[in-house]
């Protein structure tokens, strides 16, 4: 079954701290990738999303993710944190398949920055 | 520009109520979908909908579980009889395209309905 792993579950930084966090997806097709954000008592946002193209992808907030397609990996990078960072950061895949509009999430990382 | 609206916000029910959910799409989006998050497991895909048509209910349990989305008004997830099991927090995303590979859709979600099933 195709799946979306997310490796860290919490991750605790100190601020000013450079953050990747983990993204591979177990499938051979073409897929569309998305990252998710949602802050304490906030909606899901989206940081950013590759469809095709430079595999670099800058998102909001000074976020970058890089589709890297031998490793079926996308993570998720920022190269100095802020406590506002604090939030749950959510992998995502759309599949070329028969629900070709289903974003699969993974289980999320939770992100604290501490001042 | 109000988003994505999704109420109630939290619902209570005993165990074989019903619970309605409510979902009313950013304004001009036209393509609804439904999401659940059971506690410590990611967001998963429940049914897709169009203006009075469903398109995916793929991700729906067979049994208990309906949507809709009428001409007018906000789409409905409604589960009859519920247990135990259906607690969770349900995700509402809406979207003026279509989403899908190739496809510019992005899901804009609302803040969720947390059903808790006593």
């Amino acid at each position: 079954a195709q799946s979306v792993s997310q490796h860290n579950h919490h991750v605790i930084l100190s601020e000013a701290a450079s953050l990747e966090l983990g993204c591979n997806y177990s499938y051979g097709g073409t897929v569309n990738l998305f990252w998710y954000v949602q802050y304490p008592g906030q909606h899901l946002q989206l940081l950013l999303k590759y469809f095709s193209g430079d595999p670099l992808v800058k998102g909001i907030k000074g976020f970058e993710a890089e589709f890297i397609k031998s490793k079926f990996s996308f993570n998720l990078r920022k190269p100095s944190v802020q406590w506002s960072d604090t939030a749950e950061y959510f992998c995502a895949v759309i599949l070329n398949s028969n629900s070709g509009y289903a974003l699969n999430f993974g289980k999320g990382t939770s992100l604290l920055v501490t001042p | 520009n109000a988003g994505v609206m999704q109420n109630p916000r939290h619902l209570v029910r005993r165990r074989g109520q019903e619970a309605r959910l409510r979902c009313s799409p950013m304004k001009g989006h036209s393509h609804v979908y439904w999401y659940r998050q059971l506690p410590e497991e990611g967001l998963k895909f429940m049914v897709y909908l169009q203006k009075e048509n469903i398109i995916d209910e793929s991700g729906m349990p067979k049994e208990r579980f309906s949507a809709e989305f009428p001409k007018e008004g906000p789409s409905i997830l409604r589960i009859q009889q519920v247990v135990r099991g259906d607690s969770a927090a349900y995700f509402c995303a809406s979207s003026r395209e279509p989403s899908g590979t190739g496809l510019s859709g992005e899901q804009f979600f609302g803040p969720g309905t947390r059903l808790t099933v006593l």
